[in-house]
C-alpha cells in the first residue's frame, strides 16, 4: 500500500534556527503533498498544498516566508521552519494520495518541532 | 456553520458496548468521506471510506445521510483498543484534491 515517510520525528531547536522537514512518498508518485500542523488537542489545520515543480498554494493566515516548501520531485517535498520561534512549536504532518488507487490519503509519521 | 462538525466528547463507553459518532458537512457538493483514527501524538491512519450505500468492516459501519449532509460510525463489541480520536474527513469542493478534517470525537474504552 501507499507509504509516505517523513523525517524527522521528532526535533529540538533553538529560536532563530531554521528547520527542514522531509516527506517522502515511497512506492508511488505524488504530485501534490499537503502539510498540516496540529497543536495539543486541536483539529489538524492545512497548512498548504506543494505542487511538483511549481510553487505551493498556502492556506490563509500562513506566511509563505516563513514556511518554506520545496516539492523538487514526485517523491519528495520538504517544509523548512524559518527563523522558528517557541510558537513554532508544534506537530507538523505531511501528506499525498496515491492515484492509482482507492487508499485515501496517506500520512507520514509526523514531526513533533519544540523550539527552545 | 463550520466545513466538518463532530461531537468533541470524549465518550467513555465500557468494553463490549456499541458506541456511534455523528459528523456533519455543510457542502452539499462534497463526494469523498472517510473516518481516520488517530492515536495520541501519533499520525491520522484511514480506518475506512464513506460510501453511498453504506460499507462495514468488521466491527465498523459506516454510513452516508447525502439529505441531512451527516456520515455516521458505528462500532459494535468495543475493545479497549478501540481508544482514540475519530476524524470525520470530507473532500474540499472544488479545491483540488484538498480534504478537510473535523476537530475529532475522542473515545476512551473502559474495562
Amino acid at each position: 500500500g501507499a507509504v509516505v515517510s517523513q523525517h524527522p520525528s521528532w526535533v529540538i531547536c533553538k529560536s532563530g534556527t531554521s528547520v527542514k522537514i522531509e516527506c517522502r512518498s515511497l512506492d508511488f508518485q505524488a504530485t501534490t503533498m499537503f502539510w498540516y500542523r496540529q497543536f495539543p488537542k486541536q483539529s489538524l489545520m492545512l497548512m498548504a498544498t506543494s505542487n511538483e515543480g511549481s510553487k505551493a498554494t498556502y492556506e490563509q493566515g500562513v506566511e509563505k516566508d516563513k514556511f518554506l516548501i520545496n516539492h523538487a520531485s514526485l517523491t519528495l517535498s520538504t517544509l523548512t521552519v524559518t527563523s522558528a520561534h517557541p510558537e513554532d512549536s508544534s506537530f507538523y504532518i505531511c501528506s499525498a494520495r496515491d492515484q492509482g488507487s482507492w487508499v485515501g490519503y496517506t500520512f507520514g509519521s509526523g514531526t513533533r518541532l519544540t523550539v527552545v | 456553520r463550520k466545513e466538518v462538525e463532530q461531537d468533541p466528547g470524549p465518550f467513555n463507553v465500557p468494553e463490549g458496548a456499541t458506541v456511534a459518532f455523528n459528523c456533519t458537512y455543510s457542502n452539499s457538493a462534497s463526494q469523498s468521506f472517510f473516518w481516520y483514527r488517530q492515536d495520541c501524538r501519533k499520525e491520522p491512519k484511514l480506518l475506512m471510506s464513506v460510501y453511498s450505500s453504506g460499507n462495514e468492516d468488521g466491527r465498523f459501519t459506516a454510513q452516508l445521510n447525502r439529505a441531512s449532509q451527516y456520515i455516521s460510525l458505528l462500532i459494535r463489541d468495543s475493545k479497549l483498543s478501540d481508544s482514540a480520536t475519530y476524524l470525520c474527513v470530507v473532500n474540499a469542493v472544488g479545491r483540488d484534491d484538498k480534504i478537510i478534517f473535523g476537530k475529532g470525537t475522542r473515545l476512551h474504552i473502559l474495562p
